[in-house]
């Protein structure tokens, strides 16, 4: 399978303890997404990579949140100090360069429950 | 800021028959995309179908085709020969720079 491909699929944590979730988007695609998307709601931007590169953030994405892109490939979010609040969907997408419209191909999703 | 409402939280169809889902948004750009997400139940989301603004015509993808009236900033679409496999959440989308802003979604039912 050539898609975008999340880790782990589901996650419950305790309060407080520390997450984190790995996406791998379609090889060759330069631009990688984080999404989170709560119960009845849609998708909510949270960060994008060009390459290794962040190049925006959301609001969203508080000073307990981190993103990584080493090298350009896989992405890493870390969630620090786990709150309730922080359970949802968690969705990774990718992008090809070069495409004007952007269509971004969205993985199978990381869902977190915080007790 | 951007907004995309969906005014449907759920719709049903009967089988063969045809749905359309409402979006409208909101938006100061003249140049933007618009696109519609299907979401099945634990499954990932996948592309319906685009629509570039600067284009007049609207967009078409077999039974999938959309209404796209920019001066009313409306997008809606509409679903044909309606089948079992079309249930789903779907998602109205603006793209707005690098990222989507995503509307809360329409629960589409098929009846057999």
């Amino acid at each position: 399978d050539t898609g975008v491909s999340q880790d782990p699929r589901h996650k419950i944590t305790k309060r407080g303890q520390n997450v984190t979730f790995r996406c791998d988007p379609i090889s060759e695609h330069n631009r990688l997404y984080w999404y989170r998307q709560t119960l009845g709601q849609g998708p909510e931007f949270l960060t994008y990579f060009q390459n290794e590169a962040q190049l925006e953030k959301s609001r969203l994405l508080s000073d307990r949140f981190s993103a990584e892109r080493p090298k350009g490939s896989f992405s890493t979010l870390e969630i620090q100090r786990t709150e309730q609040g922080d359970s949802a969907m968690y969705l990774c997408a990718s992008s090809p360069k070069g495409v004007s419209y952007n269509e971004q191909f969205f993985g199978p999703g990381t869902r977190l429950t915080v007790l | 800021a951007q907004t995309v409402t969906q005014s449907q939280p759920e719709m049903s169809v009967q089988e063969a028959e045809t749905v359309t889902l409402s979006c409208t948004y909101d938006t100061s750009e003249s140049d933007y995309y618009l696109f519609w997400y299907k979401q099945p139940p634990s499954r990932q989301m996948i592309l319906v179908i685009r629509q570039e603004a600067y284009k007049q015509q609207n967009a078409t993808e077999n039974r999938f085709s959309v209404n796209f009236q920019k001066a009313a900033k409306s997008f809606s679409l509409k679903i044909s020969d309606s089948q079992l496999g079309d249930a789903a959440m779907y998602f109205c989308a603006y793209r707005r720079g690098n990222k989507l802003v995503f509307g809360a979604g329409t629960i589409l039912r098929v009846k057999s």
